[in-house]
């Protein structure tokens, strides 16, 4: 499997446009997380998926912000409109299992990641 | 204060030398416990799955303190290879990872 796919890698943009972030989980894998990591916040998780439902999206820091998943194999983070402070690196997971109870197969595994850049 | 803290560091250390990472969280009700590894500009990678009775994996050994909250890494033989940030991470009841910071060590020659 070639793991977890993100696009773009990197993305520059300027104040007050769309940006559209795109994330291909692992076949088979029924969770999927989107995170934003910054040197000032750390890694911080936005909003995950089961079976391409949303579960949890306390962590989407403002309504300029949106998740789809319309697929198994596909989703998308959107912000609308952009503005500086939402320049991070946006990281995309997928797990086959919940990581709350300690199980066998419940690893993350990130995708490479979107650095984005909001001038 | 935040759910998971770590030690910042960077911890610098030389080849072959033994370092020691730790972490505490506040959520007493958290129900797993990991250790990933994050490369310069890299995804991060789970190093370990961290269990109540401390678990060895080769060079790596991880304990976990439940009535103090505490997780701890010890790394042996430090590598050259093992430069890198190691992020202490919790997952609690409803399956959120809580990721700390992370400790950055650099192993020198």
């Amino acid at each position: 499997d070639a793991g977890v796919i993100q696009s773009p890698r990197h993305e520059v943009t300027e104040m007050g446009q769309e940006v559209t972030l795109r994330c291909k989980p692992i076949s088979g894998h029924d969770y999927l997380f989107w995170y934003r990591q910054t040197m000032m916040r750390g890694l911080e998780l936005l909003i995950y998926f089961n079976n391409n439902v949303p579960i949890d999206d306390s962590g989407m820091p403002e309504d300029r912000f949106s998740a789809k998943m319309p697929n198994a194999s596909f989703s998308t983070l959107k912000i609308q409109p952009s503005e500086p402070r939402d320049s991070a690196v946006y990281f995309c997971a997928s797990s086959p299992k919940l990581a709350g109870v300690p199980a066998y197969g419940n690893e993350q595994f990130f995708g490479p990641g979107t650095r984005l850049t909001v001038l | 204060r935040k759910e998971v803290e770590q030690d910042p560091g960077p911890f610098n250390v030389p080849e072959g030398a033994t370092v020691a990472f730790n972490c505490t969280y506040s959520n007493s009700a958290s129900q797993s416990f990991f250790w990933y590894r994050q490369d310069c500009r890299k995804e991060p990678k789970l190093l370990m799955s961290v269990y109540s009775s401390g678990n060895e994996d080769g060079r790596f050994t991880a304990q976990l303190n439940r009535a103090s909250q505490y997780i701890s890494l010890l790394i042996r033989d430090s590598k050259l290879s093992d430069s890198a940030t190691y992020l202490c991470v919790v997952a609690n009841q409803g399956g959120k990872l809580i990721f700390g910071q992370g400790t950055e060590l650099s192993v020198k020659p």
